[in-house]
């Protein structure tokens, strides 16, 4: 099956640090996605990214889609207290049934444990 | 708040017990998924579901069993669970050509087994 790997699996940084993450798949993708999961609640989706070389922004947080397809990074820039929680890649592919329906499911990364002190 | 509500948000039980998770979502939404997180783990797809038609269980014991009744409901149900049971149960939905919108989770039951 689809494999993705993220890394790194865990970051501590000061307030005011930039952070990078990154994911790669063995498999090609269609569409990447980011996600930030906060203490006990579910993951909420922060960019998505649907072409290759693709460069999205939201606000201080910047992702792109990579040329081959097979990997993506997340920027957070000048981090706060509140960037706190767990990042999640997540590739999507595409399959197609006799229909010609897409049905993309989403392959999800470890995650990335973010603390930021103060 | 989501569009994805999931109820109870904390859930105590026995390994005798028997319990239901319920996850709802009025988003338009034609595929529903059961995700289990434990501690230090990658979320584990558990079922899914397009358009009520079970597609997907991923080696699920059998002491899980999913019921869609329709494409806004989906409901977990529990019965004689283990203690390695205990972890957080994230419901999502999506439309079934994601590649505009991805998933949208619930916040998840977190669920001990005692």
């Amino acid at each position: 099956g689809q494999q993705l790997n993220q890394s790194p699996q865990s970051m501590f940084i000061q307030e005011g640090e930039d952070v990078s993450m990154n994911c790669t798949s063995s498999s090609i993708f269609n569409t990447w996605l980011w996600y930030k999961q906060d203490p006990g609640e579910g993951p909420v989706l922060l960019i998505a990214l649907y072409k290759a070389g693709e460069l999205t922004s939201n606000g201080r947080l910047t992702a792109q889609f990579g040329i081959t397809r097979k990997d993506s990074f997340l920027n957070i820039s000048a981090s706060i207290p509140s960037d706190v929680g767990i990042y999640f890649c997540a590739g999507q592919g595409e399959r197609r049934n006799a229909g010609g329906t897409s049905y993309g499911k989403l392959t999800f990364g470890q995650g990335t444990i973010l603390t930021v002190h103060p | 708040e989501t569009g994805v509500t999931q109820t109870p948000r904390h859930l105590v039980m026995g390994m005798t017990n028997k319990k239901s998770l319920k996850c709802e979502q009025h988003l338009g939404h034609n595929a529903m998924y059961w995700y289990k997180q434990s501690a230090k783990k990658p979320l584990e797809l558990m079922f899914v579901y397009n358009f009520k038609e079970q597609t997907e269980n991923n080696s699920v014991p059998s002491r899980f069993s999913p019921e869609c009744p329709n494409s806004s409901h989906l409901f977990l149900h529990l019965h004689t669970l283990q203690p390695e049971d205990s972890a957080l149960y994230l419901c999502a939905s999506s439309l079934i050509r994601t590649d505009l919108y991805g998933y949208t989770f619930g916040s998840g039951t977190r669920l001990t087994v005692v």
